[in-house]
């Protein structure tokens, strides 16, 4: 079974428009993190935010919010204002045992959501 | 923020060539480093994870002596790709992190074409 799941290949967004990237995730550890990572046409990977799962607060980094929703297991990207260089590939990954538990800290990634964003 | 430096970013070459990757974290001591695979439009598969001073773990289905890992020290980790063929050609990733909840930094990745 998919740990994380993305199930919007593709999204469009207008430019200074908000737009929520999803992103589903199984677990049954109680101690874990979500991540979302860009990943440009280049190649490189850029961290963008991370929230713990006993986090109370969602994350927000500069124009990126996470909405983080432990009962249905979600934890959505929100973009606001969207630019032109948001135009990307989108990760959601997931490392269980965060928090004191004893994994190594795999990523599991989700299959990726690509987003263009439109003048 | 923290820099993970990966080197090269391309490598075109022979079927049969021995390919090594470098993985440096450059303002940090990486404790885990990891190595992705990624084919075009899809996702990151995790390869095998590295730490340092000890042997590399690596994800079911992947072969350990086609795809060997050094972790020598907390600054560098090496993949060699080993008497690759074309079906090897794809985009390689590394990331390292600190500590135990730190977050993951990824290097630029190399590209891998092999005709």
């Amino acid at each position: 079974a998919q740990k994380i799941t993305q199930t919007q290949p593709g999204m469009f967004v207008q430019e200074k428009e908000a737009v929520t990237l999803d992103c589903t995730y199984d677990t049954s550890d109680q101690s874990y993190g979500l991540f979302w990572y860009k990943q440009p046409s280049s190649g490189e990977m850029i961290f963008l935010i991370y929230q713990g799962s006993y986090d109370e607060q969602n994350a927000t980094e500069g124009r990126y919010s996470l909405n983080f929703q432990k009962a249905r297991k979600s934890a959505n990207l929100v973009i606001s204002a969207s630019q032109l260089g948001d135009s990307a590939m989108y990760f959601c990954a997931m490392r269980e045992g965060d928090a004191g538990g004893t994994s190594y800290g795999k990523l599991t990634f989700g299959q990726g959501t690509i987003l263009t964003v439109h003048p | 923020g923290a820099v993970v430096s990966q080197h090269p970013s391309r490598v075109i070459c022979k079927s049969g060539t021995s390919v090594k990757i470098e993985c440096r974290s450059l303002d940090f001591q990486a404790t885990t480093m990891f190595w992705y695979r990624q084919f075009p439009k899809q996702s990151l598969m995790l390869m095998a994870t590295s730490n340092e001073g000890s042997k590399a773990t690596y994800e079911q289905g992947v072969e350990k002596d086609k795809f060997l890992i050094n972790h020598a020290s907390l600054t560098l980790s090496t993949l060699t790709v080993t008497s690759a063929h074309p079906e090897d050609s794809s985009f390689y990733i590394c990331s390292a992190r600190g500590g135990h909840n730190q977050p993951q930094h990824f290097g630029d990745g190399t590209r891998l074409s092999i005709l």
